[in-house]
């Protein structure tokens, strides 16, 4: 049983492009967290998202940011315009039922870096 | 005051050790804990999970939760350089995000 998958693992950009993240969940797990970690810093919540809804996006900056869940395919956590402060280690996780108290699996991580 | 504490580390211990890992917390209303062990450059990957106060274990690993104290431990026995990680403690309450300590580095001498 695949986990939660994630790419690319690695991507550049330099300021003010598009960075496009990728999210494939577990098998049977139909919600999706996003994260972003940096440097000696803890897991900071992002938004979370359920097939085709955001449920909670208040972790997620208002501005440039976006994510979303399709019914088909992967949830993309896009940002625009990126500046330097966006570089970091994006994860993504996924649970089986609703409700941020049931266990969360985490991807290997999209490691961002901004020129 | 950060709402997750946790000591930043790194802590080194030789091969055998018991480790004591701790968090401290000030949300009274969270109720599930959880231990998230990270190797460099991988992702977060799940070793225990805890509802309310009390114990749980789990071969080398015993996680203990004092709601009393907002206080929780992970405790690892006989320790091997194979636990060398970065420790993640993590805790929620119904209806509310996961909030994440910063992590202890923890390094098993041989």
């Amino acid at each position: 049983n695949a986990g939660v998958m994630q790419n690319p693992r690695h991507l550049v950009r330099r300021r003010g492009q598009e960075a496009r993240l990728r999210c494939s969940p577990m098998k049977g797990h139909s919600h999706v967290y996003w994260y972003r970690q940096l440097p000696e810093e803890g897991l900071k919540f992002m938004v979370y998202l359920q097939k085709e809804n955001i449920i909670d996006e208040s972790g997620m900056p208002k501005e440039r940011f976006s994510a979303e869940f399709p019914k088909e395919g992967p949830s993309i956590l896009r940002i625009q315009q990126v500046v330097r402060g966006d570089s970091a280690a994006y994860f993504c996780a996924s649970s089986r039922t609703s409700g941020m108290s049931d266990t969360q699996y985490f991807g290997p991580g999209t490691r961002l870096t901004v020129l | 005051q950060k709402e997750v504490e946790q000591d930043p580390g790194p802590l080194s211990v030789p091969e055998g050790a018991i480790v004591s890992l701790n968090c401290t917390y000030s949300n009274s209303a969270f109720q599930y804990f959880m231990w998230y062990r990270q190797y460099s450059r991988k992702g977060p990957e799940l070793l225990m999970y805890t509802y309310s106060s009390g114990n749980k274990e789990d071969g080398r690993f015993t996680a203990q939760v004092d709601k009393s104290s907002k206080y929780i431990s992970l405790f690892i026995r006989d320790s091997q350089p194979s636990d060398s990680a970065t420790y993640l403690c993590a805790m929620s309450g119904e209806g509310q995000n996961f909030v994440f300590g910063p992590g202890t580095r923890l390094s098993v001498l041989p």
